[in-house]
């Protein structure tokens, strides 16, 4: 079936670094790659997403780029602030309407 | 945008019992919702899809007579833990989807389960 890994497991960064995340899959055939920011207790929420018709998609300090070819997206974040501590799940569609979600990434920032 | 709502938000329950939670999409249809349990620290772990009109399509490994999904219209998904015991608490979280261009999922707020 189809796989989804995400590195690193935990990130740390100071208030106001980059923080990078990356998500490898499996399915060749996957045409949309979205990123979910889940914090502690409450819903997962997309915070952005692509198409495989591109290779970069930004939104304010929120980027993800993609890979098609090595098979991985990541999620970009700069001038990270206190409110960016998360957990960050990427997912991949399996072929029908439904997704396999990676491990999560927890970031910490550090004031 | 679309929203899913999700109901009760945190529920505790005693051993043997039935609880049932609710997920609702408010301002579209659903045909298809999901239903995940996530384990404190881990990821989100598909349980069942959930059709309308229809049969639940379970996972490997998920007793469908343990956890009963009913799917009776396009707004309304249930998920009812039956015979609780200790060992099925945990957050429960539904999605749907909705086209724009990919399946796009919402998530409902999640239900967290507590059986004493």
């Amino acid at each position: 079936g189809e796989n989804v890994e995400q590195h690193p497991s935990t990130l740390s960064v100071q208030e106001g670094d980059s923080a990078v995340i990356k998500c490898t899959y499996s399915d060749s055939a996957s045409n949309y790659f979205p990123w979910y920011k889940q914090e502690l207790g409450k819903r997962p929420q997309l915070i952005i997403d692509i198409r495989s018709n591109v290779g970069e998609k930004k939104d304010q300090r929120i980027a993800v780029t993609l890979n098609k070819t090595a098979k991985h997206f990541s999620l970009h974040i700069t001038e990270t602030q206190p409110e960016d501590s998360a957990v960050y799940f990427c997912a991949n569609p399996t072929g029908g309407q439904n997704f396999v979600f990676g491990p999560g990434t927890r970031l910490s920032v550090l004031p | 945008g679309a929203v899913v709502s999700q109901h009760p938000s945190r529920v505790i329950c005693k051993s043997g019992t039935s609880v049932k939670i609710e997920c609702r999409s408010l301002d579209f249809q659903a045909t298809t919702m999901f239903w995940y349990r996530q384990f404190p620290k881990k990821s989100l772990m598909l349980m069942a899809t959930s059709n309308e009109g229809s049969k639940a399509t379970y996972e490997q490994g998920v007793e469908k007579d343990k956890f009963l999904i009913n799917h009776a219209s396009l707004t309304l998904s249930t998920l009812t833990v039956t015979s609780a015991h200790p060992e099925d608490s945990s957050f429960y979280i539904c999605s749907a989807a909705t086209w724009a261009g990919a399946n796009v999922l919402t998530f409902g707020a999640g239900s967290r389960l507590t059986v004493l």
